[in-house]
């Protein structure tokens, strides 16, 4: 498989713990994006890295959210104490030129 | 602010004939456009996509309109097929941005 791959794909979480999700972009994507998906809403924009860069963290919705793409390839989200409000799916895409493609996603619950 | 919106959440069309599914937005610096078809416990897939230099561009079964004047955009598929049966999402961005804009999703249910 060459697509993006995200790990876990489900995660369950209390209140209050931390959490990190994982994704392997495609091979030789430069760019990387983060997504929030709400149920019945589209995709949201978190964070945009450029190889290792984080070039734009506008979309993340508090200090509690983190994300790192140390070498320039593999990327993590993490989400601290997290809130029930933090429930969703996490989108991954990594793209070359224009077109992002996607991963599976994380379906995060936090009860 | 939703800047780009699917205001249909949900389309069923029969085997064979034509789907069409809308899409509009409001930032006018947007320039290009993607289609993105969405099965359950799955990410988002490309479809099809159109810059803002092109007013239609055609893939297949699948067609894309853009209307810049207008601010809209459709994707025709014809003939529709059962297999197609997907949440579709539009997106938009901008030259100087990175992001995409994401519509809420419309529903397609092709009926056999």
């Amino acid at each position: 498989g060459a697509g993006v791959s995200q790990s876990p794909r489900y995660k369950v979480a209390k209140r209050g713990q931390d959490v990190a999700l994982r994704c392997d972009p495609i091979s030789g994507h430069v760019s990387l994006f983060w997504y929030q998906q709400a149920l019945g809403q589209g995709p949201e924009f978190l964070t945009y890295f450029q190889n290792e860069a984080q070039l734009d963290k506008s979309g993340l919705p508090s200090d509690r959210f983190f994300a790192e793409r140390p070498e320039g390839s593999v990327s993590t989200l993490k989400i601290q104490r997290t809130q029930q409000e933090d429930s969703a799916v996490y989108l991954c895409a990594s793209s070359r030129e224009e077109t992002q493609y996607f991963g599976p996603g994380t379906r995060l619950l936090v009860l | 602010d939703q800047q780009v919106k699917q205001n249909s959440p949900s389309l069923s069309v029969q085997e064979g004939r034509i789907s069409i599914l809308n899409c509009d937005y409001t930032n006018s610096m947007f320039d290009y456009f993607l289609w993105y078809k969405k099965y359950p416990a799955e990410g988002p897939t490309f479809l099809i996509s159109i810059s803002s230099i092109k007013d239609k561009n055609e893939d297949g079964r699948f067609t894309v309109f853009l209307n810049k004047s207008a601010k809209h955009l459709s994707l025709h598929i014809v003939p529709s097929q059962p297999g197609d049966s997907a949440v579709y999402f539009c997106a938009a961005s901008a030259h100087t941005g990175n992001q995409f804009y994401f519509g809420t999703g419309t529903s397609l249910t092709v009926i056999p």
